[in-house]
C-alpha cells in the first residue's frame, strides 16, 4: 500500500481557475506538509499541520488554503491560479520526536497553469 | 542568504570514483540534519540522518560540523545508480520544520 498518496498526479488548467490537490497518509503520522518545487528544483515548505492544527504557514499567497479534515489527510486548495503557480507540489508526513523526523513524501502533483 | 546552501553541480564522475558534497546552513538553532536523494521526476527519499559523531552507511559517509555549520556527504565507489540529486536538509524539533537545500546533481558515467 502507498504510504503517502496524492491526487491528481497531473493537473493542467487555465489561469483564473480554482483547483484542489488531495493528500492522504496511512502511516499514522501526526504531522503533514505541503511543499512546492519550482522549475529550478528548489523544494520549499508551504504549510505543515500537526493533528489537524496549522503549525507552519510560510509566506504563501492567500489564494492557497490548506485543509486538514483529520490527521491522515491534508488537502490544498488554490484559488485564481496564476502562471507562477506552475510547479510540482509534494505532500509529506512525519512523526514527532527527534528520532522520528524522517519525512515521507507523496509522488507529487505536477501542476501546469496555461 | 538561503538557509541551506549547496553547490548545485552538476558533478559528473566515472564509476568507481569517490565524490564529496558539501552543505552549509545559516541558522545555528538547527537541530537535526539529513541527506535526501531525489531521482528525476520522483519524490525525495531519506538517504541518511547526519550525527555530530559522523555516521556511515555502506559506501556513504556523512559528517556534521556544528561549529562551522557545515554538513558533508561522501560517496565511495560510485555506481551508475547513484546518479540523482542529493538534498541537504536541516530540521527543528519544536515544530517539525524542515528546510531543504536546492540540491546537488550527480551523474555517474560508465
Amino acid at each position: 500500500d502507498t504510504a503517502v498518496s496524492q491526487t491528481p498526479k497531473y493537473l493542467v488548467t487555465q489561469m483564473g481557475n480554482d483547483k484542489s490537490i488531495k493528500c492522504e497518509q496511512n502511516l499514522g503520522h501526526d504531522t503533514m506538509y505541503w511543499y512546492k518545487q519550482d522549475s529550478k528544483k528548489f523544494l520549499k515548505i508551504m504549510f505543515s499541520y500537526n493533528n489537524k492544527e496549522l503549525i507552519i504557514n510560510e509566506t504563501v499567497p492567500n489564494r492557497f488554503s490548506p485543509k486538514s479534515p483529520d490527521k491522515a489527510h491534508l488537502n490544498l486548495h488554490i484559488n485564481s491560479l496564476e502562471l507562477g503557480d506552475s510547479a510540482v507540489y509534494f505532500c509529506a508526513s512525519s512523526q514527532e520526536g527527534r528520532e522520528l523526523m524522517t519525512q515521507y513524501f507523496g509522488p507529487g502533483t505536477r501542476l501546469l497553469v496555461l | 542568504r538561503k538557509e541551506v546552501e549547496q553547490d548545485p553541480g552538476p558533478f559528473n564522475v566515472p564509476e568507481g570514483a569517490t565524490v564529496a558534497f558539501n552543505c552549509t546552513y545559516s541558522n545555528s538553532a538547527s537541530q537535526s540534519f539529513f541527506w535526501y536523494r531525489q531521482d528525476c521526476r520522483k519524490e525525495p527519499k531519506l538517504l541518511m540522518s547526519v550525527y555530530s559523531s559522523g555516521n556511515e552507511d555502506g559506501r556513504f559517509t556523512a559528517q556534521l560540523n556544528r561549529a562551522s555549520q557545515y554538513i558533508s556527504l561522501l560517496i565511495r565507489d560510485s555506481k551508475l545508480s547513484d546518479s540523482a540529486t542529493y538534498l541537504c536538509v536541516v530540521g527543528y524539533y519544536n515544530n517539525n520544520d524542515m528546510r531543504f537545500g536546492a540540491g546537488t546533481r550527480l551523474t555517474v558515467k560508465p
